[in-house]
């Protein structure tokens, strides 16, 4: 069955910082690996989806990578604003499943 | 473009009461999914439907049905309603299966809480 873990569970950080948050999966078989950012009281809205091929995707100040070989990811937030602000959840589709499995998350604070 | 849409955002029920989650897309998604989240947990995936007609148990599906009539809709019923089924469920579709890498869309969730 496949874990996966969010390290830490919550972070705080002055505007301006850059900032690594980690995720990593137990069984490497997967299809992909998506980020998801969550605001208190919404859904989930899909930041980065790394395929099983590659090795990161960036999207303006975030930077995803993939190292399915150890079972790790790790999401890379730049010159951090209040408004990141949110708990980010890292999820893997693995190649037995349907549907993702999700870490716990990690809650972001980014203070002004 | 409304995406996903979910109904009631708030709702609380008896203990034994019934109720049906609603959600529909409006992005002619074949897949969608049904996920609860209870505090400081990730989502569980209760039930899953690869088109309709086709409906199967996720990891967590006792005390819950589903039905997928159409593409649009997937709704989600709770049957003699417990305390344990407190908690925050999520809609979500995709075009396809995830090799593909398709997209994963939530609905914005609804709070459920049993007393």
């Amino acid at each position: 069955k496949q874990e996966v873990t969010q390290i830490p569970a919550a972070l705080s950080v002055p505007e301006g910082e850059n900032l690594v948050l980690n995720c990593s999966f137990t069984d490497s078989a997967i299809y992909n690996l998506q980020w998801f950012r969550q605001d208190p009281g919404k859904g989930l809205t899909s930041l980065l989806l790394i395929q099983s091929s590659q090795r990161e995707q960036t999207s303006g100040r975030l930077n995803a990578s993939l190292d399915k070989s150890s079972g790790r990811s790790t999401l890379y937030i730049a010159a951090s604003q209040p408004g990141d602000s949110a708990t980010y959840l890292c999820a893997v589709l693995s190649n037995s499943g349907y549907a993702l499995n999700f870490g716990k998350g990690t809650s972001l604070l980014v203070t002004p | 473009n409304a995406g996903v849409t979910q109904t009631p955002k708030f709702r609380i029920l008896k203990i034994g009461q019934s109720m049906t989650l609603q959600c529909t897309q409006d992005m002619n998604h074949n897949y969608m999914y049904w996920y609860r989240q209870d505090p400081g947990m990730g989502l569980k995936l209760i039930y899953y439907s690869v088109g309709a007609g086709i409906t199967d148990k996720g990891e967590v599906p006792n005390g819950y049905n589903v039905s997928r009539s159409t593409t649009e809709d997937f709704p989600l019923r709770l049957e003699l309603a417990a305390p344990s089924q407190t908690s925050v469920y999520f809609c979500a579709s995709s075009r396809g299966q995830g090799n593909s890498g398709n997209t994963i869309y939530f609905g914005e969730g609804s709070w459920l809480t049993v007393v």
